[in-house]
């Protein structure tokens, strides 16, 4: 049971180019959520699902786009990369209809843009 | 949308002795807060949670306490360790929509 992964682990990228971040979990949870988080800062929500099927945008979307590919696996899109990109980026996933409504993270993808 | 404003931003302490992390929370309709620690290079990870029902729970050295009229809740921690040393997170939710709302992290350094 690996839980919440992402890759890659570490990521440089120049102003303009495009990445797609992956995040996978095992836990059969419903819920998934791309957050990014810069120094000295709380986590920010750029997008979340609710359920395979759907997706919503956070505080933060501009930028990005997702797409929920099944119920496992939840990516994270830059079409065309800016350095107020660069921070930490976690997935988290979170089961629903159960009484525990904890959210599990990934190890975070760490991105620079140049 | 929710607002979360938490208190302190760093915070050192002796070994042994109590910490105490405060956040406040400015929507009315949310009714999960849980905390989160951080370890260098890691993910967040859930140590204690509160539901608005309740107005205090404890976990062995980890306490949280919630003051629903004000809307503001705390962690406290006794007895500190050096592995306790890390950035800890509070956030507020409605936990049926599952989004959470973060503070901006509480870097705890406990000095031996």
């Amino acid at each position: 049971n690996a839980g919440v992964t992402q890759t890659p682990k570490f990521q440089v990228l120049k102003t303009g180019q495009s990445m797609t971040l992956q995040c996978a979990q095992d836990m059969n949870h419903n819920s998934m959520y791309w957050y990014r988080q810069d120094p000295g800062m709380g986590l920010r929500l750029i997008y979340y699902s609710a359920s395979e099927g759907t997706t919503d945008k956070g505080e933060v979307p501009n930028g990005y786009n997702v797409s929920r590919l099944n119920k496992r696996e939840f990516s994270l899109r830059l079409e065309s990369a800016a350095p107020s990109q660069t921070s930490v980026y976690f997935c988290a996933s979170r089961a629903t209809g159960t009484p525990s409504y904890e959210q599990y993270f990934g190890p975070g993808t760490r991105l620079t843009v140049t | 949308g929710e607002n979360v404003e938490q208190h302190p931003s760093t915070l050192s302490v002796q070994e042994g002795d109590s910490a105490v992390i405060k956040c406040t929370y400015s929507d009315s309709a949310s009714n999960y807060f849980p905390w989160y620690k951080q370890e260098l290079g890691k993910g967040p990870q859930l140590i204690i949670d509160i539901r608005s029902n309740v107005g205090e729970k404890k976990d062995q050295r980890i306490a949280v306490t919630l003051n629903k009229t004000a809307k503001h809740f705390s962690l406290h921690i006794t007895e500190t360790q050096p592995e306790d040393s890390a950035v800890y997170f509070c956030a507020a939710s409605n936990g049926n929509a599952g989004k959470s709302t973060f503070g901006d992290g509480t870097t705890l350094t406990v000095k031996p």
